[in-house]
């Protein structure tokens, strides 16, 4: 069983288009971290939300931790192809775990089409 | 954050050799990280490896095929072994950094593309 459900797992969208990517558990994590990975490369993270309803974003990327630390969002807004890529969302402090690991999700490919 | 550089970047090796990838980091750390990866898929953790102890393996990894060193805080090599077809995959190390005081955030390098034949 994956602790850390990412959906959708692919997304293909056109430019200038609206989506959010899903990341859901049943657990209560300390932290979520959401990655972007390009081909070739690693993953870079995007952004870490600590605080239960915490919003952050990043110029057209708005990232949420629910209210119980057990989920979160991605919203990125008039995609463009640059937003291509494997987005990945990681859970850090699983309860009981060990704080300095992470849990990922399964990935989310998105592919922007100009 | 943190600059981690891989050796090598890719390789196509033959079943039954095995091959060490290094990985460096421009600052000290104290964990480093081992994972595989397929192209397109999530990350899976192979092993942590401390410096100046013996790595910890995850399920499903074992030490006599996939050996980690950790001489120092700057440094860390996987090696796989006897590799097999089944081995090829994308290999990435990260480090791990303290942020804000209250969380665990994870760099990782570019990530070493392995083909076994």
């Amino acid at each position: 069983t994956q602790l850390l459900e990412q959906s959708p797992q692919f997304l293909s969208i056109q430019e200038g288009e609206n989506l959010t990517v899903y990341c859901n558990s049943s657990s209560v994590f300390s932290s979520l971290q959401w990655y972007r990975q390009e081909p070739g490369e690693g993953p870079v993270l995007l952004v870490t939300v600590v605080t239960g309803g915490e919003v952050k974003k990043l110029k057209r990327l708005t990232f949420q931790f629910g209210d119980a630390r057990k989920d979160s969002s991605l919203h990125i807004t008039a995609a463009q192809p640059g937003d291509t890529g494997l987005y990945l969302c990681a859970g850090e402090g699983v309860s009981g775990g060990s704080n300095y690991k992470l849990t990922f999700g399964k990935g989310t490919l998105l592919t922007v089409n100009p | 954050s943190a600059v981690i550089s891989q050796k090598p970047s890719r390789d196509i090796c033959q079943r039954g050799t095995s091959l060490t990838i290094q990985c460096q980091v421009d600052s000290q750390v104290t964990m480093m990280f081992w994972y595989r990866q397929q192209p397109g898929q999530s990350l899976t953790l192979i092993a942590t490896a401390n410096q100046g102890s013996e790595a910890t393996y995850e399920s499903g990894f074992v030490i006599d095929k996939f050996p980690i060193s950790r001489p120092n805080l700057t440094f860390s090599t996987l090696t796989v072994s006897n590799m097999s077809p089944e081995d090829s995959s994308i290999y990435l190390c990260s480090v791990s950094r303290l942020a804000g005081g209250r969380t665990y955030e994870q760099y990782f390098g570019p990530g070493t593309r392995l083909t076994v034949t």
